[in-house]
């Protein structure tokens, strides 16, 4: 299982870009990266999943660099709302044993502040 | 579609009694999981089924059982509640991609 690796607490202010950054030194060639998010006394909740270079959703925008041996969050004018905390997960993607893999760390507190 | 739904959101127990937290979803996903989230730390995984009639252990299954007779429900059951499984327990379910979680249940053992 590929670990990762991530910031414990990012501070912000409302209206800014946030970056979070995400290391996975031993990702293997079949895994996926992706990322959750995760309010107070809620369950997480899918944000973006990526395999490589980027992907861009509404909410979010996931940088992958060639060696993959890392990933980057991108959230834009981020909200009081964006509050909460970020995992960033690794592994393949087809149950046939892969989701017993989904692994979550502790992932990033993000605070935003206005 | 309700997604997934997760019986009771609160719970006290006694140490020694029994329960069983209840997790249903309808979206005819194969893949369903436990988790436990304990203050301050990330999700642990305790079991999970690639589809009905299939379980496996994850990380942390001591204390837990599971069964998948149907594609909607995956019970977990606690055989003798100890005051370690307090805890906020997740139930998510997925098909092959992204998970979708329920809205957790707040177990307090005494």
């Amino acid at each position: 299982l590929a670990k990762t690796t991530q910031p414990i607490s990012m501070d912000s202010y409302e209206g800014q870009e946030v970056n979070i950054t995400c290391s996975h030194n031993n990702i293997a060639t079949n895994d996926y990266i992706t990322w959750y998010q995760q309010f107070p006394s809620q369950g997480p909740r899918f944000i973006i999943q990526g395999y490589k270079t980027k992907v861009t959703n509404e909410v979010a925008s996931l940088f992958i660099p060639a060696d993959r041996k890392s990933s980057t969050l991108s959230l834009p004018r981020v909200s009081l709302s964006d509050t909460a905390v970020y995992y960033c997960l690794v592994g393949v993607l087809n149950y046939g044993g892969s989701q017993g893999n989904l692994i979550f760390g502790k992932g990033t507190k993000l605070s935003v502040k206005p | 579609n309700a997604g997934v739904t997760q019986t009771p959101k609160f719970q006290v127990l006694k140490t020694g009694q029994s329960m069983t937290l209840q997790c249903a979803q309808d979206m005819n996903h194969e893949y369903m999981s436990w988790y436990r989230q304990d203050p301050g730390m990330g999700l642990r995984l305790i079991h999970y089924s690639v589809g009905a009639g299939i379980t496996d252990q994850g990380e942390v299954p001591n204390g837990y059982n599971v069964s998948r007779s149907t594609t909607e429900d995956f019970p977990l059951r606690l055989l003798s509640a100890a005051p370690s499984q307090t805890s906020v327990y997740f139930c998510a379910s997925s098909p092959g991609s992204e998970a979708f979680f329920g809205q957790g249940t707040r177990l307090t053992v005494v």
